[in-house]
C-alpha cells in the first residue's frame, strides 16, 4: 500500500527566504509525481508535474525533484514571497489513483 | 470559463437526509474523480470514472452513489447523511493518457452534516 509523508507539517518562514518541503512515498512503483497547492478555502492547484522518467522540473520560483529509487521529492521555492503562503501537497500517481499526502502549510511573513 | 466547477459551494444539512453534488468539466478530459478531505485534511480518492464507467471505487459505504450522465459530468448523491461525512468533497478531471496527465481539480463543496 502507497504511503506519502510530507516533511515538515508546517513553516514559518520570513520573507525572501529560500525553503525546501520534502515528501516520501513507501513504493516506488510510481508513474508520476505531483505538487499541488491549496489555498484556505479553494481548491487545488497544480504546480508541477514530474513524470517517473525525470529527474526534476521547474516553474518559475518552483523546483521539484524526483529520486524515486529513494522514494523522495523535494519541492525547492527560492525568494519566498506573502503570496506563496498556503498548503502544499505532494502527490504520487499509481496507475487511476493519486495517492496524497497530508501536506506541509507554509506561512511566509512579511 | 471554469475547468471544473462544483455545485453547491456550501452545503449544510441534516443527519439522515439525502444530499447530491453536482460536478461538471469542460477540459475535454475523459476521466473524472471524487475525493474527500476530511477535517485532518487528508485528501483520498472516494471514485474514478472514465468515459462514464468506473473503475475505482475505494471502499466508499455504498451511500454514497456517483452517477456519469455523460463524460463532463460526474455527480455525487449521497443517502441517509452521517456526522462522519461532514468534509469537504473535490471533484477533479485528467486525461486518461497512460496515467501522465494533470488531473485539474474544481474548488469544492463543504458539507456540514448536522
Amino acid at each position: 500500500k502507497q504511503e506519502v509523508t510530507q516533511i515538515p507539517a508546517a513553516l514559518s518562514v520570513p520573507e525572501g527566504e529560500n525553503l525546501v518541503l520534502n515528501c516520501s512515498f513507501t513504493d516506488s512503483a510510481i508513474y508520476n509525481l505531483q505538487w499541488f497547492r491549496q489555498d484556505p478555502g479553494k481548491g487545488l492547484t497544480s504546480l508541477l508535474l514530474i513524470q517517473s522518467s525525470q529527474r526534476e522540473q521547474t516553474s518559475g520560483r518552483l523546483n521539484a525533484s524526483l529520486d524515486k529509487s529513494s522514494g523522495r521529492s523535494t519541492l525547492y521555492i527560492a525568494a519566498s514571497q506573502p503570496g506563496d503562503s498556503a498548503t502544499y501537497l505532494c502527490a504520487v500517481r499509481r496507475a487511476e489513483k493519486l495517492v496524497f499526502g497530508k501536506g506541509t502549510k507554509l506561512t511566509v511573513n512579511p | 470559463d471554469t475547468a471544473v466547477s462544483q455545485t453547491p459551494k456550501y452545503l449544510v444539512t441534516q443527519m439522515g437526509n439525502d444530499k447530491s453534488i453536482k460536478c461538471e468539466q469542460n477540459l475535454g478530459h475523459d476521466t473524472m474523480y471524487w475525493y474527500k478531505q476530511d477535517s485532518k485534511k487528508f485528501l483520498k480518492i472516494m471514485f474514478s470514472y472514465n468515459n462514464k464507467e468506473l473503475i475505482i471505487n475505494e471502499t466508499v459505504p455504498n451511500r454514497f452513489s456517483p452517477k456519469s450522465p455523460d463524460k463532463a459530468h460526474l455527480n455525487l448523491h449521497i443517502n441517509s447523511l452521517e456526522l462522519g461525512d461532514s468534509a469537504v468533497y473535490f471533484c477533479a478531471s485528467s486525461l486518461q493518457t497512460a496515467y501522465q496527465e494533470t488531473q485539474y481539480f474544481g474548488p469544492g463543496t463543504r458539507l456540514l452534516v448536522l
